[in-house]
């Protein structure tokens, strides 16, 4: 079974400038997230989808990160204009969609803004 | 929300020593509990996990009681080994949907 795929693996980019990371999750997996880690914390829920739709995004910076999920597969997290403290790894998982149920995680997007 | 609290590292220890890795959370109610480890250059796997009270998840030769009287999950295992060195993260669902709160996580090394 393939697990979840994230690109690209690495970026850098300049402050004030965008970016784009995709997340394709194991087959069949309802639930989506996207977390954050800064180097040396645990990861942060960024936002989480339930198929298409927006369960929970209340740790969401709205006014520079947006995400979408289409077709409630693939999903792509996006960040406009990029800032110094948004250098971390992203990392997306999923989940099957059962309450306490096993998230899988990708390897991660790791960002750095100079 | 909920939220958890865990040991900070490094945490340096030699081959065959026990190890212990402190985790206490508050919760309303009594949420699933996880431990994930991050190996080198990997990303993020799931250890063990528990659903309720009493519970004792293992795998790989480590172990953790969820002990709500302390509201506790502390990760053991008898003899450790070099491979055993990574980066671990206690975790449960933060409390509204079921995204997960962590822990800062505790780096592990085992010297030979």
């Amino acid at each position: 079974e393939a697990g979840v795929a994230q690109s690209p693996r690495y970026k850098i980019i300049e402050k004030r400038q965008s970016v784009a990371f995709w997340c394709n999750p194991i087959s069949g997996h309802a639930t989506l997230y996207w977390y954050q880690q800064i180097l040396g914390q645990g990861p942060k829920l960024l936002i989480q989808f339930q198929n298409n739709g927006v369960v929970d995004d209340s740790q969401l910076p709205k006014d520079r990160f947006s995400a979408e999920r289409l077709k409630g597969v693939d999903s792509t997290l996006k960040i406009q204009p990029a800032k110094l403290e948004d250098s971390a790894v992203y990392l997306c998982a999923s989940s099957l969609g059962n309450r306490g149920g096993i998230q899988y995680f990708g390897a991660g997007t790791r960002l750095s803004v100079l | 929300g909920n939220s958890v609290t865990q040991m900070e590292g490094p945490v340096t220890l030699s081959e065959e020593a026990f190890l212990t890795i402190n985790c206490t959370y508050t919760a309303t109610g009594y949420p699933s509990l996880f431990w994930y480890v991050q190996y080198p250059g990997e990303g993020l796997q799931l250890l063990l996990k528990a659903t309720k009270a009493d519970d004792k998840g293992s795998n790989k030769g480590f172990e953790a009681t969820y002990r709500k009287e302390t509201t506790s999950f502390h990760l053991e295992k008898g003899s450790v080994q070099v491979s055993d060195s990574a980066v671990y993260f206690c975790a449960l669902p933060g409390g509204g949907a079921d995204g997960l709160t962590f822990g800062k996580g505790t780096h592990l090394i085992i010297q030979p």
